[in-house]
């Protein structure tokens, strides 16, 4: 079964500064796909970042880049220029590649914190 | 995207006792994913709702504990039946976008079992 680790239960960042998230995974399989989310106070869950494995080229969405090293089975967010409205919860996730299984395994989350 | 509303928002709940937790989403979608975030854990994927069929749950969930009703494509009901303290959790609806694995969550449902 896949495990998704996620090392830092908690971190905080200065405004404006930059700040990368940690997680690795386990997996037997080659090909899946990972996942950033990030869940502010208010609970409701988006999705921050993806990536499938079988792309070399790492995932970048404005701000937010990831670092996939898919031999090391790690897969860390930097999060650039951080503001306030980035503090949340972040969950790294993972999902088979295809199949009836749709399942996301989550890790146990990230609290981020950003001082002004 | 896809909005999802869920209800309650909250409850304080006896135990012994049910409650249904509600889902409905703005669109229709063929499956809908209910999801369990115990304090301070990690979501857990109870079991995913397929409209005109039974849900299929994952392991260590059963139909008798977590009954689950799909009517049709834009509604679900997952039901946590006979609560104890233990299943005192957010409770979330979820459904896939477009894009694989991007899922969107209600704000989840807060139970609290006394």
């Amino acid at each position: 079964a896949q495990t998704v680790t996620q090392s830092q239960p908690e971190m905080s960042v200065q405004e404006a500064e930059t700040v990368t998230l940690s997680c690795t995974y386990d997996t037997s399989e080659s090909d899946y796909y990972l996942f950033w989310y990030k869940q502010p106070p208010s609970r409701q869950m988006i999705l921050v970042i993806r990536q499938e494995a079988y792309k070399q080229q790492n995932a970048t969405e404005n701000r937010f880049s990831v670092n996939f090293q898919k031999a090391a089975k790690s897969f860390s967010l930097k999060i650039s220029d951080s503001q306030l409205g980035d503090a949340a919860m972040y969950f790294c996730a993972y999902r088979t590649l295809g199949g009836s299984n749709y399942k996301l395994t989550f890790g146990k989350g990230t609290l981020l914190t950003v001082n002004p | 995207s896809a909005v999802i509303s869920q209800k309650p928002s909250r409850d304080i709940c006896q135990r012994g006792t049910s409650l249904t937790i509600q889902c409905q989403v703005d669109s229709q979608v063929t499956m809908m994913f209910w999801y369990r975030q115990q304090p301070g854990q990690s979501l857990t994927l109870i079991a995913t709702a397929n409209q005109g069929s039974e849900a299929t749950y994952e392991s260590g969930f059963v139909i008798d504990k977590f009954p689950i009703s799909r009517p049709n494509l834009t509604f679900s009901t997952l039901t946590v039946s006979n609560m104890s303290p233990e299943d005192s959790s957010i409770y979330l609806c979820s459904v896939e976008g477009g894009r694989v694995g991007e899922l969107f969550f209600g704000e989840g449902s807060r139970l609290t079992v006394l």
